[in-house]
């Protein structure tokens, strides 16, 4: 069964600082990745994916993830963090070849002070 | 851009009642998702929808629930009797064929807030 592993619950960056939220998943094919973000009260955008070709992949927003696959990582990084960037992430893991569900970390909320 | 909607924004019912939580999926896509978040908790999956059946569904989704999708363009998700632990955040996502065998990215609405009472 996949699954998905975000270690982090809570993290917090001054502004400015670089950002890295981890991810971790458990995927038996070939895995189809996302990172997510949500506002509060909002809904789930989508910041990048990955799937094949280049492992470090680039999003919306100046995020960037990198696929490892030794590591069954796909951690989200952002070289300066702005205040607009406090949300909740979900790392998330789907088939890359099939139409079956996306299945979600639990999220890792994070929180900038100026 | 085209976008996935959902509406209500936000549902109070009271227990036992019927809700109705609907969704217009993007248009010229072809599978359809409801997932759930509990407040604090992770985004689950709920049920998928494809050619007009179900294809997968999850222990959540029990006879309490179904899902339709009545015309060309919107998809419903129907709780019959609501009880407190439903309350949550229910998205509903859509997504197209994909190319080349590849499938491609589910894409979120903004959500209904069903709060029980």
């Amino acid at each position: 069964a996949q699954s998905v592993t975000q270690p982090d619950i809570h993290i917090t960056v001054s502004e400015g600082a670089s950002l890295e939220l981890r991810c971790n998943y458990s995927y038996g094919a070939t895995p189809y990745l996302f990172w997510y973000v949500q506002s509060p009260g909002q809904g789930l955008q989508l910041l990048l994916k990955y799937f094949s070709g280049d492992t470090l992949v680039q999003g919306i927003k100046g995020f960037e993830a990198e696929f490892k696959r030794s590591q069954s990582s796909f951690n989200l990084r952002k070289p300066s963090v702005h205040w607009s960037d406090a949300a909740e992430y979900f790392c998330a893991v789907g088939d890359l070849y099939t139409n079956q569900k996306v299945t979600f970390g639990t999220g890792t909320k994070l929180q900038v002070i100026p | 851009e085209p976008e996935v909607t959902q509406t209500p924004s936000h549902q109070v019912t009271q227990m036992g009642q019927e809700v109705i939580l609907r969704c217009v999926p993007i248009s010229n896509h072809l599978y359809f998702y409801w997932y759930r978040q509990i407040l604090g908790q992770k985004v689950e999956f709920l049920v998928s929808f494809y050619n007009n059946e179900i294809s997968e569904k999850s222990e959540i989704f029990d006879d309490q629930f179904s899902v339709e999708r009545p015309d060309g363009s919107n998809f419903t998700l129907k709780i019959r009797s609501t009880k407190l632990e439903d309350s949550a955040m229910y998205f509903c996502a859509s997504k197209n064929m994909g190319l080349s065998g590849i499938t491609d990215t589910q894409y979120f609405g903004p959500g209904t807030r069903l709060t029980v009472l």
